[in-house]
């Protein structure tokens, strides 16, 4: 079955540790994106790519890298640089171009 | 400054009644719309669109309506029932512009509906 899958469910990580959040996908789409979630704040895009190797910023990249080696793969790591970590991050893939996203079911992240 | 809002952040139905959920944009760039639905710790699942040629798009218990003229959008579910209860994100999106193809997302309305 084609989907995009986000490990781990749960992360744990203690306070100026980097982390990194997995997201892949078989279903051949072309762009990916990183989402957080806020109580209150719905979904913020933190970075998106189009294409493999190129990558843009979102609304709020500060603190947060990614990388797109792989079609397939688009992994976000968590720096210490960023000031609140702990959220629920989700990742979404779509055809380029075409607005219907697919999420993965998200990785909620505590930072202690 | 938020591009596409949701003013009520919840809702309380009756089942069977109907629900309407409303959205605001203030971008006129923005011509495709969506509405998806999330359920808590789970990643959220799209559940009908509409372009902005048309003002009406209708999906089993689903009708979404948009008036481009007051930049408003809206979901009816007819009728409710208790499976519904989650929440709803309104989305949009620019067909031009440097980031075509993004989903603005507004910051949800939490829909509950009450057996």
């Amino acid at each position: 079955d084609g989907g995009i899958t986000q490990s781990p469910k749960y992360l744990f990580r203690k306070e100026g540790q980097n982390v990194t959040l997995s997201c892949e996908q078989n279903l051949n789409h072309d762009a990916m994106y990183w989402y957080r979630q806020d109580p209150g704040q719905g979904l913020r895009l933190i970075y998106y790519s189009q294409i493999v190797n190129d990558f843009q910023k979102g609304d709020i990249a500060e603190g947060y890298s990614v990388s797109r080696e792989k079609k397939e793969s688009f992994p976000l790591t968590v720096t210490s640089a960023q000031k609140n970590p702990t959220a629920f991050y989700l990742c979404a893939s779509s055809i380029y171009g075409n607005y219907g996203y697919t999420f993965g079911s998200g990785t909620r992240l505590t930072v202690v | 400054d938020q591009q596409v809002k949701q003013n009520s952040p919840s809702l309380s139905v009756q089942e069977g009644r109907i629900s309407i959920l409303n959205c605001d944009y203030t971008n006129s760039m923005f011509d495709y719309f969506l509405w998806y639905k999330k359920y808590p710790a789970e990643g959220p699942t799209f559940l009908i669109s509409i372009s902005s040629i048309k003002d009406k798009n209708e999906d089993g218990r689903f009708t979404v309506f948009l008036n481009k003229s007051a930049k408003h959008l809206s979901l009816h579910i007819v009728p409710s029932q208790p499976g519904d209860s989650a929440v709803y994100f309104c989305a949009a999106s620019a067909s031009y512009g440097g980031s075509q193809g993004n989903l603005i997302f507004g910051k949800g309305t939490k829909l509950s509906v009450k057996p």
